[in-house]
């Protein structure tokens, strides 16, 4: 049972243009949620997150959308850079675990068009 | 070292036989975690530990696999008679605590890449 998801498994965009990422859940306990970026050959590192209890964050280039009623976020990419080529995983947690245990969607990997 | 250490990086092993990978933590993190992501899926939860207690396992795959801390420092991910479907990116991490998680609290390793033949 894939509770968090990342249909697009690549997406690929011009330099100067927006990237969007999208996530789905399946979990309403969900109540954080957060953007993780991939390098080949490295650990994940984190990127923006959000709670539930807000519907955007903006970072610099990085926003996440959170629309609770869908069960769906993403995250917009603007302006998109060669650099932010990497592979982008959505992950959730739900605060009643007190464990702070992330579910992972599959990743989509993003390139970004000199 | 000032992050999360993980080895072997890399680790090629005959089915049938056990592999052990070992994680080291962040100083003072007190929350472990380990997971796998296998070719082209995300990572999959294996297994919580604050502590030395590892009160969330839910997500070892099978009784091959076990895992322990110690000193409430260095893990070790067991993985006994390998199979073929093992094969994956193991990843630890860590975090100076648990509960709800902050994103840029929570510190990943680069991974211990295992190969069954």
């Amino acid at each position: 049972d894939q509770q968090v998801k990342q249909n697009s498994p690549s997406l690929s965009v011009q330099e100067g243009r927006i990237s969007i990422l999208n996530c789905d859940y399946t979990n309403s306990m969900f109540d954080y949620f957060l953007w993780y970026k991939k390098y080949p050959a490295e650990g994940p590192t984190f990127l923006i997150s959000i709670s539930s209890i807000k519907d955007k964050n903006e970072d610099g280039r990085f926003t996440v959308f959170l629309n609770k009623s869908a069960k769906h976020l993403s995250l917009h990419i603007v302006p998109s850079q060669p650099g932010d080529s990497a592979v982008y995983f959505c992950a959730a947690s739900a605060g009643s675990s007190n464990t702070g245990k992330l579910i992972f969607g599959q990743g989509t990997t993003l390139q970004v068009k000199p | 070292g000032a992050g999360v250490s993980q080895s072997p990086s890399n680790k090629v092993t005959e089915k049938g036989k056990d592999v052990e990978l070992r994680c080291d933590p962040i100083s003072g993190h007190t929350a472990l975690y380990w997971y796998r992501q296998s070719l082209g899926q995300g990572l999959e939860f294996l297994i919580y530990f604050q502590g030395n207690s590892a009160p969330d396992k839910s997500g070892l795959p099978s009784d091959r696999f076990s895992a322990e801390r110690t000193g409430g420092s260095v893990s070790t991910l067991t993985i006994q008679r390998t199979q073929q479907e093992d094969s994956a990116v193991y990843l630890c991490a860590s975090s100076p605590s648990s509960g709800t998680p902050s994103g840029n609290t929570i510190y990943f390793g680069e991974g211990s890449w295992l190969t069954v033949v």
